[in-house]
């Protein structure tokens, strides 16, 4: 069946350090890939989405381009600032599936 | 202003106790869910619906079960808590179509003791 992989944390970094969260996937057909962010006490959030190969989803600053020929989703940030502290999760859907999630990262950004 | 709410946010129970977690959204979604996240942040699918009186199991065995009499609603009950029910759920809701977000609430954090 379909699944994600994303690198698993907790990743630490300091205030202004470039960030990657690696994210790869498994679908049949031609899955649309989302990043969701879980702030502490709260619910998901979609943070960027891309529904085909080669599109690149960016809010916030973040960034990931959906790579159909390494199967990957990988998320960027240029410069994280401690507000950016939260859990990541990488996601796909196939069809008429429910959305399958990676196991989330947890990134700490310290000042 | 759309929505997805949950209630209660926080439950502290004792074991043995019939439960029943409250989810609602205002978007008029066809498609609902109820997640398990461990300690550990991993999300687990327990139930989901794509539609009035229609309902599925998710990847996660559960002793919950859920109903969906009106769209905008999506209770999860559990008919004897356990401590291994202690957990946070939450609820999500999405359009029809593949591409569509899902929304999610801010979650019930249940504690059985």
């Amino acid at each position: 069946g379909d699944s994600v992989t994303q690198m698993e944390g907790p990743v630490t970094l300091s205030e202004e350090a470039f960030l990657t969260i690696n994210c790869t996937y498994t679908a049949t057909g031609y899955p649309s890939l989302f990043w969701y962010v879980q702030y502490p006490g709260e619910g998901l959030q979609l943070l960027l989405k891309a529904t085909k190969a080669d599109d690149k989803g960016s809010n916030k600053g973040f960034e990931a381009t959906y790579r159909k020929e390494t199967t990957s989703f990988h998320l960027e940030k240029g410069s994280v600032q401690v507000s950016d502290s939260a859990v990541y999760f990488c996601a796909l859907i196939s069809g008429n599936t429910p959305l399958v999630f990676g196991k989330g990262t947890r990134l700490s950004v310290i000042a | 202003e759309a929505d997805i709410y949950q209630t209660p946010r926080y439950l502290v129970i004792g074991t043995g106790k019939k439960i029943t977690l409250e989810c609602s959204q205002t978007m008029g979604h066809d498609k609902m869910y109820w997640y398990q996240q461990d300690p550990g942040m991993e999300l687990h699918l327990i139930h989901y619906s794509y539609g009035v009186n229609s309902t599925e199991k998710g990847d996660l065995s559960s002793e919950s079960t859920v109903s969906r009499i009106r769209t905008e609603h999506f209770p999860l009950t559990l008919e004897s808590a356990r401590p291994s029910h202690t957990s946070q759920y939450l609820c999500a809701s999405s359009d029809l179509g593949p591409a569509y977000e899902q929304y999610f609430g801010p979650g019930t954090r249940l504690t059985v003791t």
